[in-house]
């Protein structure tokens, strides 16, 4: 079946240093990329997402890049600060029978030093 | 503006009880998901609704599981009986409508089974 992979599980980043979370997906029909920040306790918030006509967003000092090519999409943080600490995921989104069916990857567990 | 609620926020029950959540979605939102997110893990997407019509269950186990969404607005989730490796954090989740957009997250339940 559809998966998305996620790498790494564990991201430790100075904070100012950046930080960059890498996922690939399986189907090719997938044409929506969210990026999903959940911190304890809460549920996921969308923090970007990428659709598939584009091959890169930035907002602020958050930045995302789609390869639809090699089925790679990454985010990038930079300058980062201790409250950017928190669990992230990506997601693929693609059509199916009865509508939309997202996929998350695992998660990527990311510290920021202060 | 609100955003979705869910009750309770915690449940600890033993193996072979019923329990059941509940989930109130944004206003206007036509579309709602039931996700289950086992720890360590991404969200998986257990049932989606559109209105009150059931869009994908394929991965809901429904010998013990069942969901419904009675007049297209809030939803319930029961397990019966439940199981040891029923324990995760049940996430509902809604959106304007289905395909590309944003999801927007309650802050879950996390379920106990002992």
């Amino acid at each position: 079946g559809e998966n998305v992979e996620q790498h790494p599980s564990t991201l430790s980043v100075q904070e100012g240093d950046s930080a960059v979370i890498k996922c690939t997906y399986s189907d090719s029909a997938s044409n929506y990329f969210p990026w999903y920040k959940q911190e304890l306790g809460k549920g996921p918030q969308l923090i970007i997402d990428i659709r598939s006509n584009v091959g890169e967003k930035k907002d602020q000092r958050i930045a995302v890049t789609l390869n639809k090519t090699a089925k790679h999409f990454s985010l990038h943080i930079t300058e980062t600060q201790p409250e950017d600490s928190a669990v992230y995921f990506c997601a693929a989104s693609s059509a199916n029978t009865g509508g939309f069916k997202t996929i998350f990857g695992a998660g990527t567990r990311l510290f920021v030093k202060a | 503006e609100a955003g979705v609620a869910q009750s309770p926020r915690y449940k600890i029950i033993e193996k072979r009880q019923s329990v059941a959540f509940w989930c109130n979605p944004i206003s206007g939102h036509a579309t709602l998901y039931w996700y289950q997110q086992i720890l360590g893990q991404g969200p998986k997407l257990l049932i989606q609704f559109q209105n009150n019509g059931v869009v994908d269950d394929s991965q809901l186990p429904k010998d013990r599981f069942s969901a419904e969404r009675l007049k297209g607005v809030d939803s319930t989730l029961k397990i019966q009986p439940a199981k040891l490796e029923d324990s995760a954090v049940y996430l509902c989740a809604s959106s304007l409508r289905t395909g590309d957009n944003e999801q927007f997250f309650g802050p879950g339940t996390r379920l106990t089974v002992l």
